[in-house]
């Protein structure tokens, strides 16, 4: 069984420039979550996606978005990059229905590693 | 909000014994659920344990195990046994339902505490 993939593993762009990122859950997981992983901040919850709707946004600006398909694969976009969006960007997928707790966790993908010069 | 508290930045530990990792939390939740996670270099987070709040009994995978004071608001994880390949960084993280209309979760993690196994 295929685990969380996410593309591309490095990413190196400009400042002002906007990126996205693709993140594709594991086959029938229909929850997506973003995090963003910094050594001063931590991990931090960026959103949650469930059937191609946006169920709850971390603190994070506007220029900060996502989406998800029908097939549940999830993008996330920064627009108008800033120095300080150079990070590891996590996704992760589970499987619960609606409003049901995934007790089991979430499963992470390796990230994508972002640098903005 | 929810906080959570690993104390220790970094342990080392030597092949073969035991290790205990810190975790407190901060909730006024009463059901929630806490997690063990495991980074490696290659950077994928590895759930290593869960616990849920209403079990009263230490949620144990193989060598790695827990103690939960759900009083203490307090989650540790113990390692015996330590092998090379523990070596990692481990994120304690809480989690609770959010409720905005069909319930939606996210992750509290702690900063992580960096574990060296040494042979």
């Amino acid at each position: 069984k295929a685990g969380v993939t996410q593309t591309p593993r490095y990413l190196i762009k400009t400042r002002g420039q906007q990126v996205t990122l693709s993140c594709s859950p594991i086959s029938g997981h229909r929850s997506v979550s973003w995090y963003q992983q910094t050594p001063g901040q931590g991990l931090q919850f960026l959103f949650e996606y469930f059937s191609e709707t946006q169920r709850n946004k971390g603190n994070f600006p506007g220029r900060f978005s996502g989406r998800q398909f029908s097939n549940s694969r999830s993008e996330m976009n920064v627009s108008t990059l800033e120095l300080g969006d150079s990070a590891l960007y996590l996704c992760a997928s589970s499987l619960k229905g609606r409003g049901r707790l995934p007790t089991y966790g979430y499963t992470f993908g390796s990230g994508t590693r972002l640098t903005v010069v | 909000a929810q906080t959570v508290t690993q104390s220790q930045p970094e342990m080392s530990v030597q092949e073969a014994e035991t290790v205990t990792l810190s975790c407190t939390y901060d909730t006024s939740e009463n059901n929630y659920y806490l997690f063990w996670y495991k980074q490696p270099p290659s950077r994928q987070m590895i759930l290593v344990i869960r616990q849920e709040a209403y079990k009263q009994q230490n949620a144990t995978e193989n060598r790695f195990s827990v103690n939960f004071q759900k009083a203490a608001k307090s989650f540790s994880l113990k390692i015996s046994d330590s092998q090379l390949g523990d070596t990692a960084m481990y994120f304690c993280a809480f989690m609770k339902p959010f409720y905005s209309g069909a319930g939606s979760y996210q992750l509290t993690f702690g900063k992580g505490t960096k574990l060296s196994v040494i042979p």
